[in-house]
């Protein structure tokens, strides 16, 4: 099956700094790559996704990318501000999404 | 967005007893839903499969007989742990897609604390 590796597991930044979060995967197949953003006790929120089709995706402050040769993705949030504070999750696959075990990202104002 | 309805949002039960967690989709149809256990502060292990008028999928090492999974309709799924344990408590969510398996955009519900005394 599927193998999402994520990394750091943890990431703290000063307030505006930018922050990378990267994810490698083992299924050339996976055709799905979402970043899902969970904040303690509740539900992960999808913050932006990626198709095999496309190299990267921005979104005002998030960006993604993707190498589907090297197999790896990452999330690039620029301008980083305390509330972006929470474990930011990578997922990968086609039928089903396989998880990366979540970066905790620490905001200092 | 979707909108994905979890219910009850915490429950407390004693050892032996069955919980069942309901999982609705309020606005969209759902022909697949998904179930996660998240241990606190790790990531989200899909137990199973849910598939609108068949049998679930489970993943490696998930007790069938222990997770009882039913997707009676295209807006409800549910997730009965039979004879809990203290060891079966866990944060338990559900998510559904709005497209094909999970390569549309999965939405979750709000989560399920199970706590087994």
């Amino acid at each position: 099956g599927e193998n999402v590796e994520q990394h750091p597991s943890t990431l703290s930044v000063q307030e505006g700094d930018s922050a990378v979060i990267k994810c490698t995967y083992s299924d050339s197949a996976s055709n799905y790559f979402p970043w899902y953003k969970q904040e303690l006790g509740k539900r992960p929120q999808l913050i932006i996704d990626i198709r095999s089709n496309v190299g990267e995706k921005k979104d005002q402050r998030i960006a993604v990318t993707l190498n589907k040769t090297a197999k790896h993705f990452s999330l690039h949030i620029t301008e980083t501000q305390p509330e972006d504070s929470a474990v930011y999750f990578c997922a990968s696959g086609y039928s089903t999404l396989t998880f990366g075990k979540g970066t905790m990202l620490l905001v200092s104002p | 967005g979707a909108v994905v309805s979890q219910h009850p949002s915490r429950v407390i039960c004693k050892s032996g007893t069955s919980v069942k967690i309901e999982c609705r989709s309020l606005d969209f149809q759902a022909t697949t839903m998904f179930w996660y256990r998240q241990f606190p502060k790790q990531s989200l292990m899909l137990m199973a499969t849910s598939n609108e008028g068949s049998k679930a999928t489970y993943e490696q090492g998930v007790e069938k007989d222990k997770f009882l999974i039913n997707h009676a309709s295209l807006t409800l799924s549910t997730l009965t742990v039979t004879s809990a344990h203290p060891e079966d408590s866990s944060f338990y969510i559900c998510s559904a897609s709005s497209g094909q398996g999970a390569t549309g955009e999965l939405f979750f519900g709000e989560g399920s604390r199970l706590t087994v005394l």
